[in-house]
Formats: C-alpha cells, sequence, structure tokens
C-alpha cells in the first residue's frame, strides 16, 4: 500500500524543546517537502529535498532543521529557536516537478 | 516573489450550482499550476495540473482555466455536491532553470460549502 506517513498525528512541545517529526514514503519520489500551515493561510514551504543528501532552504527555515539520509525518509525538527511553532505541519513527496503528494500531517501545539 | 491570491476565501452555495473558484498569480514565468483541495485537519489532494503551455485540463465535473499572460486560473465545479465542501488551494510552480525551481507557491485558499 503506497503512500506518505506522518508521524505523530499530534504533537504538544513545552517551551524550549526540540521536537522531530516524522515523515516517510514508500513512493520511490526522490523530492520531498516540509510546509507549514496556519489557519486561513496557504502552505508555505519551509525544506525541500531533491535527492538524498542534499537540501535547501524554503521560504520560511529559520528555527527548523532537516535531513535526508534516506530516501524514503526527510524527518523534520523544530528547534528552541521557532518561537511560533503551533501550526499543522504537511510534508509531501514528487518525482522530479510532477504531482506533489501529500502526507495527512501533524499538529504540533506549543504548552 | 511570486504571490498567489484565491478569491474568494469563502463560498457556500446550495447542491446543484455551477461555481468558479478564481486564482491570481503575480509572476507569469510559471512551469505549471496545481490545484488541490484539503479536508479539514487532512492532507492535500490533488485535483488535477496544467502545464504552462496548456489552456485548461478536465476531471470529471472539474475544469481548470489558465491564462498565463494574464497569470489567472479558474477552476469550475459543475453541479455541485455536499461532498465537494472542502478547502480548494491554487499552486504555481516557477520556470525551470531558476535556483527555485522545486518550490511551490500556494494560495490562502478558498473554503468552499456546498449545503443540500
Amino acid at each position: 500500500d503506497g503512500g506518505i506517513t506522518q508521524s505523530p498525528k499530534y504533537l504538544f512541545r513545552k517551551e524550549g524543546q526540540n521536537v522531530t517529526l516524522s515523515c516517510e514514503q514508500n513512493l520511490n519520489h526522490d523530492a520531498m517537502y516540509w510546509y507549514r500551515q496556519d489557519p486561513g493561510q496557504g502552505l508555505r514551504l519551509i525544506y525541500y529535498s531533491q535527492i538524498v543528501n542534499d537540501f535547501q532552504k524554503g521560504d520560511i527555515a529559520e528555527g527548523y532543521s532537516v535531513s535526508r539520509e534516506k530516501k524514503e525518509s526527510f524527518p523534520l525538527t523544530v528547534t528552541s529557536a521557532q518561537k511560533n511553532p503551533t501550526a499543522f505541519y504537511l510534508c509531501a513527496s514528487s518525482i522530479r516537478t510532477d504531482t506533489q503528494y501529500f502526507g495527512p500531517g501533524t499538529r504540533l501545539t506549543v504548552l | 516573489k511570486q504571490e498567489v491570491t484565491q478569491i474568494p476565501a469563502a463560498l457556500s452555495v446550495p447542491e446543484g450550482e455551477n461555481l468558479v473558484l478564481n486564482c491570481s498569480f503575480t509572476d507569469s514565468a510559471i512551469y505549471n499550476l496545481q490545484w488541490f483541495r484539503q479536508d479539514p485537519g487532512k492532507g492535500l489532494t490533488s485535483l488535477l495540473l496544467i502545464q504552462s503551455s496548456q489552456r485548461e485540463q478536465t476531471s470529471g465535473r472539474l475544469n481548470a482555466s489558465l491564462d498565463k499572460s494574464s497569470g489567472r486560473s479558474t477552476l469550475y465545479i459543475a453541479a455541485s455536491q455536499p461532498g465537494d465542501s472542502a478547502t480548494y488551494l491554487c499552486a504555481v510552480r516557477p520556470r525551470a532553470g531558476g535556483t527555485s525551481y522545486g518550490k511551490l507557491t500556494f494560495g490562502q485558499g478558498t473554503i468552499l460549502t456546498v449545503h443540500p
């Protein structure tokens, strides 16, 4: 059963903590993406990766970090430097510039 | 910097109506434009993708058009149903060759409610 999975579905973070959001795909896609969505707004790109061991900053990369050690995995770490991390986080993957397929999302809340 | 705007922000219609959602973008140097659907608390589902060389794409009751020179796209939904209720987002990909080639820029979405 092919697709993109994100975990956890809900995540709570205390002030000053780093948390890592998981994104896995078994679609054999080269490119993977992380977006942030705030209420009433569209998606904003955090980071993207077009091949293994390579990634680029998106429009709002400050306070976030990523790694791409395996083709199927693209975890996102929300660091304590991100001042307003409460949001809905979406991961996507694609074959080069083809249609992006999205995971179900992780809702992160800062306590 | 590319900016994408969607109008209206919200739309409520009775079942059976034909409707049009609008998307405009400021930089016409695009590679393609995509329409997505998002149900509350869920990820995005791709509906239609239009390449920059195309004028329209159709899938079932959905038809998307693209006028690249004027920076506009419309999503036409025929014979709307309550199951069409969702947020609809458009996104543009910049033209190939630039450093931002892999990036999509999204509009803020149109929240559609179709009531029985």
